[in-house]
């Protein structure tokens, strides 16, 4: 059973649809973050979220943490062929200093 | 370019072969990690380093042997390896390791043992 559980593992969608992806977890984490890897590369930071409820945007994507700590959703608004990645999540929980991930959800956005 | 580089990018071995994996950071960072990502599963973190000394090892096969010769290069010494050892490593750093400390990943080594 996987701390971190990511939904869905595979998303195929067109250029210009709206969608969302999500990380939960039976735990609270002190932190979560998001990442995105695109083929042949490491992951890349998109985002940290520590406080409950928080909400970030970064142009067309939108993170939220939610009020418990213990899941988070990151929403896309007009995908583009170059959102296309593993889109990961990671999570940090008290007392213990180490990144824990999810198995990552799998976006292919088509022209 | 995140400043952290690794070499070789691929790598194809043998059961009964010898390698190492190379990684360095340009970041002038403080600690660096070693993780393996295989197909469908999250990343596992398997070493962690910081000042060149070893604060974790997540129950490692021995047949993995990392070294740290200073805070901007670590290695990963492979030998014995198994087919199911195949997987992206992944090296990454970070200023110090710190709770939520930012970790900067570099391209990460494809590994196929046949």
């Amino acid at each position: 059973t996987q701390l971190l559980e990511q939904s869905p593992q595979f998303l195929s969608i067109q250029e210009g649809e709206n969608l969302t992806v999500y990380c939960n977890s039976s735990s609270v984490f002190s932190s979560l973050q998001w990442y995105r890897q695109e083929p042949g590369e490491g992951p890349v930071l998109l985002v940290t979220v520590v406080t409950g409820g928080e909400v970030k945007k970064l142009k067309r994507l939108t993170f939220q943490f939610g009020d418990a700590r213990k899941d988070s959703s990151l929403h896309i608004t007009a995908a583009q062929p170059g959102d296309t990645g593993l889109y990961l999540c990671a999570g940090t929980r008290s007392g213990y200093n180490k990144l824990i991930f999810g198995a990552g959800t799998r976006l292919a956005v088509h022209p | 370019e995140t400043g952290v580089t690794q070499t070789p990018r691929h790598l194809v071995m043998g059961m009964t072969n010898k390698k190492s994996l190379k990684c360095e950071q340009h970041l002038g960072h403080n600690a660096m990690y070693w993780y393996k990502q295989s197909a469908k599963k999250p990343l596992e973190l398997m070493f962690v380093y910081n000042f060149k000394e070893q604060t974790e090892n997540n129950s490692v096969p021995s047949r993995f042997s990392p070294e740290c010769p200073n805070s901007s290069h670590l290695f990963l010494h492979l030998h014995t390896l198994q087919p199911e050892d195949s997987a992206l490593y992944l090296c990454a750093s970070s200023q110090g390791t710190k709770l939520g400390e930012t970790q900067y990943f570099g391209p990460g080594t494809r590994l196929l043992v046949l």
